[in-house]
């Protein structure tokens, strides 16, 4: 019972580079979303999706970019990694938005 | 003012104690509230989930929901080192956003 994967674990990455954080769900649910973690400022919603093809942005979404392909799978792309963007990334998903939220063992990405 | 206060302590307190953790928030169209564990390094952990208000309790946690003044609780009763971490509370109205406190730090001394 796998539930929200997310890849990799670290990451480190030079100014100016692009990557994308990967995350699966096994639970067939519809809602996606992915938060970022700083010290003192809790999670912060960056894009989230209600389904295959439907995407949306949240509260922090400049420098990322996503898409929905599948019900499974919501890659974020850091499209000029910032130092700014160094912070703990979370993917969660949710069988309906607003219900109960399911989170990945998260990423923790640096940018020098 | 934020849609969702949380005091982040930090928390210490002896094994055996009960602990109390707290929110506050301020939109009444919240109807589902989550506490979450979250052990260092790792990602949120779903502890409780509550719809509307009321009491729920699980083992040895205990949630609180007071929709009239806009409150919500956790408790832990006979507290283990092993429930050092921090804990985040979380709401949302249905079809809407998650809303998260910042977290409190809780430690438990042996």
């Amino acid at each position: 019972n796998a539930g929200v994967t997310q890849t990799p674990k670290f990451q480190v990455l030079k100014t100016g580079q692009s990557m994308t954080l990967q995350c699966a769900q096994d639970m067939n649910h519809e809602y996606m979303s992915w938060y970022r973690q700083d010290p003192g400022m809790g999670l912060r919603l960056i894009h989230y999706s209600v389904g295959a093809g439907i995407t949306d942005q949240g509260e922090v979404p400049n420098g990322y970019n996503v898409s929905r392909s599948t019900t499974e799978d919501f890659p974020l792309r850091l499209l000029s990694a910032a130092p700014s963007q160094t912070s703990v990334y979370f993917c969660a998903s949710s069988y309906e938005q607003g219900r109960k939220l399911f989170f990945g063992s998260g990423t923790q990405l640096s940018v020098l | 003012q934020k849609e969702v206060e949380q005091d982040p302590g930090p928390l210490s307190v002896p094994e055996g104690a009960i602990v109390s953790l707290n929110c506050t928030y301020s939109n009444s169209a919240f109807q589902y509230f989550m506490w979450y564990r979250q052990y260092s390094r790792k990602g949120p952990e779903l502890l409780m989930y509550t719809y509307s208000s009321g009491n729920k309790e699980d083992g040895r946690f205990t949630a609180q929901v007071d929709k009239s003044s806009k409150y919500i609780s956790l408790f832990i009763r006979d507290s283990q080192p092993s429930d050092s971490a921090t804990y985040l509370c979380a709401m949302s109205a249905f079809g809407n956003q998650f809303y998260f406190g910042t977290g409190t730090s809780l430690t438990v001394i042996p």
